[in-house]
């Protein structure tokens, strides 16, 4: 079946600072990627839609200056958090569409946990 | 928009016993309907989605769950649960096969032995 990897699993960072999180189709070619935030023990909220090629397409309420979405490549797609602050710590997770027998289904990744401290 | 709602947060069943956990969803034409689960530390699994067609939908690991268009609901059923079945369950709604998915706020299941 299709996977998706995200890297790094657990990150610590210091308030302020910017933080990457990769998200990778590894056996296949992903032209849309969604980004969710899971806060603990709460459901996953929709962050934005990334496009390869194209600007991402955030939710409302989602600032876009401060998660910066790339999706240079059709295997990966990234998600900047910048100036993180403690309030950013969460559980960030992505998925991809998989194209299946002429339809798509979403693959998720294990998702990355955040602490800002 | 669409939206989903699990009005559960927690539920507690024995081993052995049957399971539904209850999903209704707000959407205008017909929905694309989701069940993930995700075990703690573990990223989400999809048991079962339905597109189209028989409404009643088999998925992995035992579980089925019906979609009622009279009742906008898709409830999960499982005829015995496990004790490995003990996780956060959510139901979840897309616009379309290629489109975004809206997570409702997801049902915990507790298993007693």
């Amino acid at each position: 079946g299709a996977v998706v990897s995200q890297h790094p699993s657990r990150v610590i960072c210091k308030s302020g600072t910017s933080v990457k999180i990769e998200c990778r189709s590894l056996d296949f070619q992903a032209t849309t990627m969604f980004w969710y935030r899971q806060f603990p023990k709460q459901s996953l909220m929709l962050m934005a839609t990334s496009n390869e090629g194209s600007k991402a397409t955030y939710e409302q309420g989602v600032e876009k200056d401060k998660f910066l979405i790339n999706h240079a490549s059709l295997t990966l797609s990234t998600l900047t958090v910048t100036s993180a602050h403690p309030e950013d710590s969460s559980f960030y997770i992505c998925s991809a569409l998989y194209p299946l027998a002429g339809s798509y289904e979403q693959y998720f990744g294990p998702g990355t946990r955040l602490t800002v401290t | 928009a669409q939206s989903v709602t699990q009005p559960d947060i927690h539920i507690t069943v024995s081993e052995g016993a049957s399971l539904e956990l209850r999903c209704n969803y707000s959407y205008g034409a017909t929905p694309y309907l989701f069940w993930y689960v995700q075990s703690p530390g573990q990223g989400l699994q999809l048991l079962l989605k339905y597109f189209s067609g028989d409404t009643l939908v088999q998925g992995i690991k035992g579980f089925e769950a019906e979609f009622k268009r009279s009742q906008s609901s898709f409830n999960l059923r499982k005829p015995s649960v496990h004790w490995s079945d003990a996780a956060e369950y959510f139901c979840a709604v897309g616009a379309g096969r290629d489109d975004k998915i809206i997570f409702g706020k997801g049902t915990r299941l507790h298993i007693l032995p």
